[in-house]
């Protein structure tokens, strides 16, 4: 089976422009979760969605951040306008069911904003 | 809120000696722990989970973690360790009900000496 992919794999902006990344999830999971890891800090989480509807989008840090996942299967994560403090790598994993499933993480998108 | 702690932001072991990564955790109602391990430019890769049953839990590439429910602890250990085990590894937790965020940790640089 694929896995998870998301795209691009990097990105560079400047403060105040916009950018859209993309998560493809493996085929059938429900599960599809948005998580962060500034440089040496935890991977933080920033939402959960099961099929198209948000489970949980407590970790979202401000209004300026909107996710979004279309029919259940793949989902966008926009940032706008971006802050230097958005900077870092962004990881996208999936799953099956319901808790206790292992997730399927994508190699990320390193957002740099300059 | 669930939460993990991975004391050692690094631990350096000898090939072929025993090595240990400790991880604690807080949740509320029967946790779901996992460990995960990535490697450079990549995204995290499953390594073993425990859900429920025996406390000493085995997974990929030979390494075990123990659930020790009194101290709150799911320590990943190996035997014996390589090279080729040098890498990024992070606690996760969750708990049982439904649908459940996953909250990591900070993560362990693991550098194994030849």
């Amino acid at each position: 089976e694929a896995g998870v992919t998301q795209f691009p794999s990097h990105s560079v902006i400047e403060k105040g422009q916009t950018v859209t990344l993309r998560c493809d999830p493996i085929s059938g999971h429900d599960n599809l979760y948005w998580y962060r890891r500034v440089m040496g800090k935890e991977i933080k989480f920033l939402l959960h969605f099961v099929k198209e509807s948000k489970q949980d989008e407590s970790g979202m840090p401000n209004n300026r951040f909107l996710a979004e996942r279309t029919g259940g299967t793949y989902s966008t994560l926009k940032v706008q306008p971006a802050e230097l403090e958005d900077s870092g790598v962004y990881f996208c994993a999936s799953s099956p069911g319901q808790g206790g499933s292992p997730l399927h993480f994508g190699n990320g998108t390193r957002l740099t904003v300059t | 809120a669930q939460s993990v702690a991975q004391p050692e932001d690094q631990v350096n072991v000898a090939e072929g000696n025993p090595l240990t990564v400790k991880c604690t955790y807080s949740v509320s109602g029967n946790p779901y722990l996992f460990w995960y391990v990535q490697y450079p430019n990549r995204g995290l890769q499953f390594l073993l989970k425990y859900i429920t049953g025996d406390n000493l839990v085995k997974g990929s590439y030979g390494f075990e973690a123990e659930f020790n429910k009194s101290q709150t602890s799911f320590h990943l250990k190996k035997p014996s360790a390589l090279v080729s085990d040098s890498a990024l590894y992070f606690c996760a937790v969750s708990h049982s009900g439904g649908y459940q965020k996953v909250t990591f940790g900070i993560g362990t640089k693991l550098q194994v000496i030849p």
